[in-house]
């Protein structure tokens, strides 16, 4: 199995509270994703990270910031959660950008509850 | 809008049954990718594929580049397969998901 963690697994926390979740890799991959998982809309893409400090927006951003200042970890923070963030949440990882020969791994996964 | 699609979005088999689930894409993409979701579960990458077939045990898949459409076979069901399977490209920097197809294999 690739080495990708996240953690927490699990989280509920309060509408308003800052919350923040990380990806942590240990297979020197350049590129990281953050997705989120709800019912009928399948994965859609948050934020995703193209090297150290280089981050870019998907469909999903708004309501979310990401940091990475080291390769391995990739930060995703909700500064003020709302019930609509309430999702499961997916890291992933590859290492090129595209092409034939570039697999990616997936996280188990955090789900996040805002009550 | 959906860039990929998956049908069907949900299905009961019998164990041993031949099973195929579809996905049919529309943007340009340099690879597939099928996924494997239990639930509760992590994503698991079940098969990387950019042209022809690929065979993992009782699972194949195939791949039409020029019909932008793949399928994912399953030979001999078990009710263990039971899981979501969900089909996603490769565009560039980022990758579309469909979905996903719920899987029920009853014994």
């Amino acid at each position: 199995d690739a080495g990708i963690t996240q953690s927490p697994r699990h989280k509920v926390t309060e509408t308003g509270t800052p919350v923040t979740l990380r990806c942590h890799q240990t297979e020197n991959h350049r590129y990281m994703y953050w997705y989120r998982q709800d019912p009928g809309h399948g994965l859609r893409l948050i934020h995703y990270s193209y090297g150290v400090k280089d981050t870019d927006k998907g469909e999903v951003s708004d309501g979310y910031s990401v940091s990475r200042s080291k390769t391995e970890d990739f930060l995703l923070t909700l500064e003020s959660a709302t019930s609509s963030q309430t999702s499961v949440y997916f890291c992933a990882i590859r290492q090129g950008s595209s092409g034939v020969n570039t697999e990616a791994f997936f996280g188990q996964g955090t789900r996040l509850t805002v009550v | 809008k959906n860039e990929v699609e998956q049908s069907p979005q949900n299905l009961t088999a019998q164990e041993g049954e031949f099973i195929t689930i579809n996905c049919s894409y529309s943007v340009g993409i340099s690879a597939l990718h099928w996924l494997q979701q239990h639930p509760g579960g992590g994503i698991v990458s079940l098969f990387m594929l950019s042209s022809g077939k690929k065979k993992h045990g009782r699972l194949i898949a195939t791949i039409n580049i020029q019909e932008k459409h793949s399928s994912l076979h399953i030979t001999a069901s078990h009710p263990r397969d039971s899981a979501v399977y969900i089909c996603a490209v490769d565009a560039g920097n980022q990758f579309y998901f469909g979905t996903g197809t719920s899987l029920t294999v009853i014994p």
